[in-house]
């Protein structure tokens, strides 16, 4: 069975452009959920997608948006984008049910470098 | 607001050298804690989800318990490959949806 897809691995941009990053859940799987990690903040919650629909958000500025299509597959984009952006990206889905029985399982991440 | 806390930030073991990871939380009513690995370059990869206090759950070298304020991870004789980064968090307890918050973790180095 496929894992967490995420791509690309590796991005470089510059200051002030923005950024498209690509997740492909497990099959079978309807909730997608972005993270942030950073040394200095360690893992954070951008926001999770459930059925196409924003579920839940973390405390980040609305430069980060995402959205999530009819075959769960979902995008998260970032524009005007600040030196502090650089990150490792995870994605995690999982079946999206009652928590209490649903395990998020995380891709490889995507890491982006803001020059 | 929700809180975890891990410590140590780090710990250097020897290879066979048990030891004990901690991750301490605040929450409003807890829905389960979750225990990830994170080896460099790669996700979290998951471990253990914990419900209530009292449950333990163990697999190969690692066993989790949890109580009312923190869980453990208990690492007994550990060897070279046990070296990452052990991650606990727990589900937002002021929504039903999948929002995690992680504590920093604990980096766990294993020598032979």
């Amino acid at each position: 069975k496929a894992g967490v897809t995420q791509t690309p691995r590796y991005l470089i941009k510059t200051r002030g452009q923005q950024v498209t990053l690509s997740c492909s859940p497990i099959s079978g799987h309807r909730s997608v959920s972005w993270y942030q990690q950073t040394p200095g903040q360690g893992l954070q919650f951008l926001f999770e997608y459930f059925s196409e629909t924003q579920r839940n958000k973390g405390n980040f500025p609305g430069r980060f948006s995402g959205r999530q299509f009819s075959n769960s597959r979902s995008e998260m984009n970032v524009s005007t984008l600040e030196l502090g952006d650089s990150a490792l990206y995870l994605c995690a889905s999982s079946w999206g049910g009652d928590l209490a029985k649903n395990i998020q399982y995380f891709g490889a991440g995507t890491r982006l470098s803001v020059l | 607001e929700d809180q975890v806390t891990q410590s140590p930030e780090a710990l250097r073991l020897q290879e066979g050298e048990s030891s004990s990871l901690n991750c301490s939380y605040t929450v409003s009513g807890l829905r389960g804690l979750f225990w990830y690995r994170q080896d460099p370059g790669k996700g979290p990869e998951f471990l253990f989800t914990l419900y209530s206090a009292g449950e333990e759950k163990e697999k190969e070298r690692l066993k989790a318990t949890l109580t009312k304020k923190e869980s453990f991870l208990h690492i007994t004789a550990p060897k070279p490959e046990d070296s990452a980064t052990y991650l606990c968090a727990v589900p937002d307890s002021g929504n039903a949806g999948n929002m995690l918050t992680f504590g920093g973790g604990t980096r766990l180095m294993v020598k032979p």
